[in-house]
């Protein structure tokens, strides 16, 4: 298995508070994905890291900030909690080599919840 | 723009039975397929991969994937399910431009009946 873990695993937080979640490797991949799960709309990214430094946005940003000081760690910030943001929040990583074909590696996932 | 339709949200089937689980895709230039699973609780696990290689792909578990650009498919199958297939499939898109981004269909929970 990719070593790639996820923290907290569970969440449950207050409508306007912030929460920082976070995604750790251990496999020095390059690319470093968030995505959000939610019912009927399988994985949207949010944000993803193409380097130390190197982030950019993804269909359903709005609302999240990313930081990647490390190569091996990828944070995700929701700078105000909304009700909206309930879901299940995967990380995922690739690293960019022709053989691999942009094959990802999932985390475990956080399931947060705000009330 | 690259988009993933998943045929049925649901697909229940008996133990032993044919597994058919359906993938169209959208893309302007040739694209990369995949196959995810996910189990209860857990992450998304490559089940196989498109790469232009072969038209027939075949992964783990027995499941296999055929790529027909002529109808823009990557059907899943398996030719007999086992209650441990029980799980949520998505197929995914992505192609070889800026930023290696992956589109996900909505995915397809599959029931395995005794």
């Amino acid at each position: 298995d990719a070593g790639i873990t996820q923290s907290p695993r569970h969440k449950v937080t207050e409508t306007g508070t912030p929460v920082t979640l976070r995604c750790h490797q251990t496999e020095n991949h390059r690319y470093m994905y968030w995505y959000r799960q939610d019912p009927g709309h399988g994985l949207r990214l949010i944000h993803y890291s193409y380097g130390v430094k190197d982030t950019d946005k993804g269909e359903v940003s709005d609302g999240y900030s990313v930081s990647r000081s490390k190569t091996e760690d990828f944070l995700l910030t929701l700078e105000s909690a909304t009700s909206s943001q309930t879901s299940v929040y995967f990380c995922a990583i690739s690293e960019l080599a022709v053989s691999s074909y942009n094959e990802q590696f999932f985390g475990p996932g956080t399931r947060l919840t705000v009330l | 723009a690259q988009s993933v339709t998943q045929l049925g949200s649901h697909v229940s089937v008996s133990e032993g039975a044919l597994v058919l689980l359906r993938c169209n895709y959208s893309s302007s230039v040739p694209p990369y397929l995949f196959w995810y699973v996910q189990y209860p609780n857990q992450g998304l696990q490559l089940l196989l991969k498109y790469t232009s290689a072969a038209t027939l792909v075949k992964g783990i578990n027995g499941f296999e994937a055929e790529f027909k650009k002529s109808e823009t498919s990557f059907h899943l199958t398996k030719p007999s399910a086992h209650m441990s297939d029980a799980a949520e499939y998505f197929c995914a898109v992505s192609q070889n431009t800026g930023g290696f981004k992956t589109i996900f269909g909505a995915g397809t929970r599959l029931f395995v009946k005794a």
